[in-house]
């Protein structure tokens, strides 16, 4: 099956520790997002990648780190620094950005919560 | 900056019953313009993509219109089935990213 695989559907963090969020694709998509979902509220964008080795800030990038390594996957780090990281975490994909017809597929979520 | 609004934000009907859901948006400068589904605690589904040379698209029971000179996009579900219970959210494309709407909350009732 094709699509996006997102790891694990819950996470706990501890206060002063990292996690990291997996996000895998088999689309063979170019561009892969990041974004935080609070009770009631649009997506907030986290970061987006357009290609390997290469990723751009969104709206909230204050407290996370990404890595682009490969083109299938993009992790999420939730570091120390984020105060506030109880949230859904949803992970995206398209084709390619620029394109009228780029349909943006999601990933199934992880739910982070803080101990 | 786009923003992107919708409402109403939560929409209860009787089973069967036609339904209007709306999106708006600030920037008409965009590329394109999608609907989504979500059900609780999962992940988006995608419904329809306007592009934006496009006035409106349908699906089945679907039919998503846009309007960028007034920055508008409606939804329209026909028939509606308490299977179509739950929130639909819009989202701008620019070319760069997505801007989300907030979501309509909708409960189809039996």
């Amino acid at each position: 099956d094709g699509g996006i695989t997102q790891s694990p559907k819950y996470l706990f963090r501890k206060e002063g520790q990292n996690v990291t969020l997996s996000c895998e694709q088999n689309l063979n998509h170019d561009a892969m997002y990041w974004y935080r979902q609070d009770p009631g509220q649009g997506l907030r964008l986290i970061y987006y990648s357009q290609i390997v080795n290469d990723f751009q800030k969104g709206d909230i990038a204050e407290g996370y780190s990404v890595s682009r390594e490969k083109k299938e996957s993009f992790p999420l780090t939730v570091t120390s620094a984020q105060k506030n990281p109880t949230a859904f975490y949803l992970c995206a994909s398209s084709p390619a950005l620029g394109a009228t017809n780029e349909k943006l597929f999601f990933g199934s979520g992880t739910q982070l919560s803080v101990l | 900056k786009q923003e992107v609004t919708q409402i109403p934000a939560a929409l209860s009907v009787p089973e069967g019953e036609n339904l209007v859901l709306n999106c708006s948006f600030t920037d008409s400068a965009i590329y394109n313009l999608q609907w989504f589904r979500q059900d609780p605690g999962k992940g988006l589904t995608s419904l329809l993509l306007i592009q934006s040379s496009q006035r409106e698209q349908t699906s089945g029971r679907l039919n998503a219109s846009l309007d960028k000179s007034s920055g508008r996009s409606t939804l329209y579900i026909a028939a509606s089935q308490p299977g179509d219970s739950a929130t639909y959210l819009c989202a701008v494309g620019d070319g760069q990213n997505f801007v989300f709407g907030p979501g309509t909350r909708l409960s189809v009732l039996p």
